[in-house]
């Protein structure tokens, strides 16, 4: 089975400064690794995706994150913080196309003026 | 650009009444999922379903639960006797366009929920 951990349900950092969000996944099979935005009120977007191809995948918003097999980890990064990023994110791993997203608990974050 | 619409936003229900969400998924794809959120916990995978059939479940997804694709266009989760315990938000997703090069596409595209306030 699959299942991701995320450290730290909350992150607050200053407008400006980077982002870096944790990700530690498990996984039997080559995972396929995906980050998602909450904005308050609203649905799940999806910000970026890892599916066995390019280990540093960039997304939407100026977010990247790196998949490192030796680590269990896919970290979620952004060089600098904008108050428009303040959500929570959601880590999620999924066995293969199609399947069930198994998600984190996710990180809440907080931008700071 | 297409979208997951989901209908109500908001339903309240008395505990034991029968009620049922709906989805209208992107409408090329082909894999369609409902999942839940209760208030402040992580989201859960419920249900999966392709070809007109249930291709995976969760625990959570038990006799009470039901999914259907009445027509070509919406997807519906039914809950036949609500408990206090189902209160939470319920999120459509679906994925997979027909004709792409890879029928199962792995980004599901998620809906804006429905919360669901069982009283």
């Amino acid at each position: 089975a699959q299942s991701v951990t995320q450290l730290g349900s909350h992150v607050s950092v200053s407008e400006g400064a980077l982002v870096l969000l944790r990700c530690n996944y498990s996984s039997s099979v080559p995972p396929y690794l995906f980050w998602y935005v909450q904005y308050p009120n609203q649905g799940l977007q999806l910000l970026l995706k890892y599916t066995s191809a390019a280990t540093l995948v960039k997304g939407i918003n100026g977010f990247e994150a790196e998949f490192k097999k030796s680590e269990t980890s896919f970290h979620l990064t952004k060089p600098s913080a904008h108050m428009s990023d303040a959500a929570e994110y959601f880590c999620a791993v999924s066995e293969r196309t199609g399947y069930a997203l198994n998600f984190g608990k996710g990180t809440s974050l907080l931008v700071t003026p | 650009e297409p979208e997951v619409t989901q209908t109500p936003s908001h339903q309240v229900t008395q505990m034991g009444q029968e009620v049922i969400l709906r989805c209208v998924p992107i409408s090329n794809h082909l894999y369609f999922y409902w999942y839940r959120q209760i208030l402040g916990q992580k989201v859960e995978f419920l249900v999966s379903f392709y070809n007109n059939e249930i291709s995976e479940k969760s625990e959570i997804f038990d006799d009470q639960f039901s999914v259907e694709r009445p027509d070509g266009s919406n997807f519906t989760l039914k809950i036949r006797s609500t408990k206090l315990e189902d209160s939470a938000m319920y999120f459509c997703a679906s994925s997979g366009q027909l004709g792409g090069a890879e029928p199962s596409t792995d980004t599901q595209y998620f809906g804006p929920g429905t919360r669901l306030t069982v009283l």
